[in-house]
């Protein structure tokens, strides 16, 4: 498969706790993206980092890359009900102009 | 805000009919995309276009044919519809053709059925 993989296909936390999802990948990449998708609507850009680049912070998002390992993480510190979605990772890769995602991680926050 | 708006959120067709799904993007981009999204197979690229009258296949194009004749408006043509094609159908629009740091903004989404 040309897809990414995410890791855990769910989660199922308390409200206020940390939630960490995982993405890995095949092949040398421009930049990996994270979105967010409410149940049954589109998908909403949360954060982009290069592939120059180890970390990154948004708000109560936080992401890592490790191009040597291929893989990624999104951090969603002292999570919310509203927090509740699948997120998908995604990756531009070198030479090409298309995203492609991975199958997503469906994350529940328990009030 | 980038406005992506599909022409509608559910529709349901029988087999062999030809369908049409719209897509408008009120931002200029030139990039838009279709995708579809099926369980445990994440979001798969059917086409793209990088500008006005142009078109590349995305991974499953098989099936289906876009058109481009605005700019702001990116339709998926289903030629005659399979029960296969059930899906959730997702728009989006990205600025600039060489700009690979850019996001993709979405619409909100077409659950197509057919009988």
């Amino acid at each position: 498969s040309q897809q990414g993989e995410e890791d855990p296909q769910a989660l199922s936390i308390q409200e206020g706790e940390n939630a960490t999802m995982n993405c890995s990948y095949k092949t040398s990449i421009n930049n990996l993206q994270w979105y967010r998708q409410n149940s049954g609507r589109g998908l909403v850009h949360l954060i982009l980092i290069r592939s120059n680049e180890r970390e990154k912070h948004s708000g109560r998002l936080r992401v890592t890359l490790d191009t040597s390992k291929k893989s990624s993480s999104l951090l969603i510190t002292a999570s919310r009900a509203a927090d509740t979605a699948s997120y998908f990772c995604a990756t531009v890769w070198k030479g090409a102009q298309k995203l492609v995602f991975g199958q997503g991680t469906r994350l529940t926050i328990n009030p | 805000d980038v406005k992506v708006t599909q022409s509608s959120r559910y529709l349901v067709k029988r087999t062999g009919e030809k369908v049409f799904l719209e897509c408008v993007q009120d931002m200029d981009h030139e990039n838009m995309f279709w995708y579809r999204q099926d369980p445990g197979l994440g979001l798969r690229l059917i086409y793209f276009s990088y500008d006005v009258k142009m078109k590349e296949k995305g991974d499953i194009p098989e099936g289906y044919s876009v058109s481009r004749e605005k700019k702001e408006r990116f339709s998926l043509i289903l030629e005659s519809a399979s029960t296969n094609q059930t899906s959730m159908y997702l728009c989006a629009s990205r600025e600039l053709r060489d700009s690979k740091d850019n996001e993709q903004f979405f619409g909100p989404g077409t659950r197509l059925t057919v009988l």
